[in-house]
């Protein structure tokens, strides 16, 4: 079992939709939380960072910690085409020196 | 503006030949980061530096080598390259462990 499990998709969705991604993972020292975004052909880029669990909100992003349920999500409000991307998860824990990355979402928002 | 780069950005090798990825940063950096990613595997971490002189293995680290001479480069080595190694690499830094990494653009690398 990985120690960070995501639904590879891909998602699909018309424009304006609420998109919904989500992490598990296993190992419960995990602090530190992350969505990355990237595009095709691209390095991936830092969306969201939350630390411990709650919510944080910045613009249409909204991401959610429930550290008892081991379970992460980002949720997009009012998708747009150009979020079609790969949204990948990724956490650490305070004494370790890596990020444990999911595999990514491929999420898909059309016209 | 301070960036990370990498080079070549696109690279086809036979099996058997030694290739070098050249990972540089400007961001001043202490962390530097070496992952492939592949289909269904997502991003995994071939080597990682602390520092200069520092080198230290991650979860795919057979048959890749580091070294860490200077603060910005980063350079990664396939020593016998294998058709196994066919693979998109990143490149990342951090300030510090918890820290937002930083990544380059990545070097799609083909062993036939």
């Amino acid at each position: 079992q990985k120690e960070v499990e995501q639904d590879p998709g891909p998602l699909s969705v018309p424009e304006g939709a609420i998109v919904s991604l989500n992490c598990t993972y296993s190992n419960s020292a995990f602090q530190y939380f992350m969505w990355y975004r990237q595009y095709s052909r691209k390095g991936p880029e830092l969306l969201m960072y939350t630390y411990s669990s709650g919510n944080k909100e910045d613009g249409r992003f909204t991401a959610q910690v429930d550290k008892s349920s081991k379970y992460i999500s980002l949720f997009i409000r009012d998708s747009q085409p150009s979020d079609s991307a790969t949204y990948l998860c990724a956490m650490s824990s305070f004494n370790t020196d890596k990020l444990i990355f999911g595999t990514g979402t491929r999420l898909q928002v059309f016209p | 503006d301070a960036e990370i780069t990498q080079s070549p950005r696109h690279k086809i090798t036979e099996t058997g030949r030694q290739v070098t990825l050249a990972c540089h940063q400007t961001w001043n950096h202490n962390n530097m980061f070496w992952y492939r990613q592949d289909l269904g595997h997502g991003l995994r971490l071939i080597h990682y530096s602390y520092g200069v002189q520092d080198t230290n293995k991650g979860e795919v680290s057979d048959g890749y080598s580091v070294s860490r001479s200077n603060t910005e480069d980063l350079p990664l080595t396939l020593e016998s390259a294998a058709s196994s190694q066919t693979s998109v690499y990143f490149c990342a830094s951090s300030e510090s462990m918890s820290d937002e990494q930083y990544f380059g653009p990545g070097t799609r690398l083909t062993v036939t």
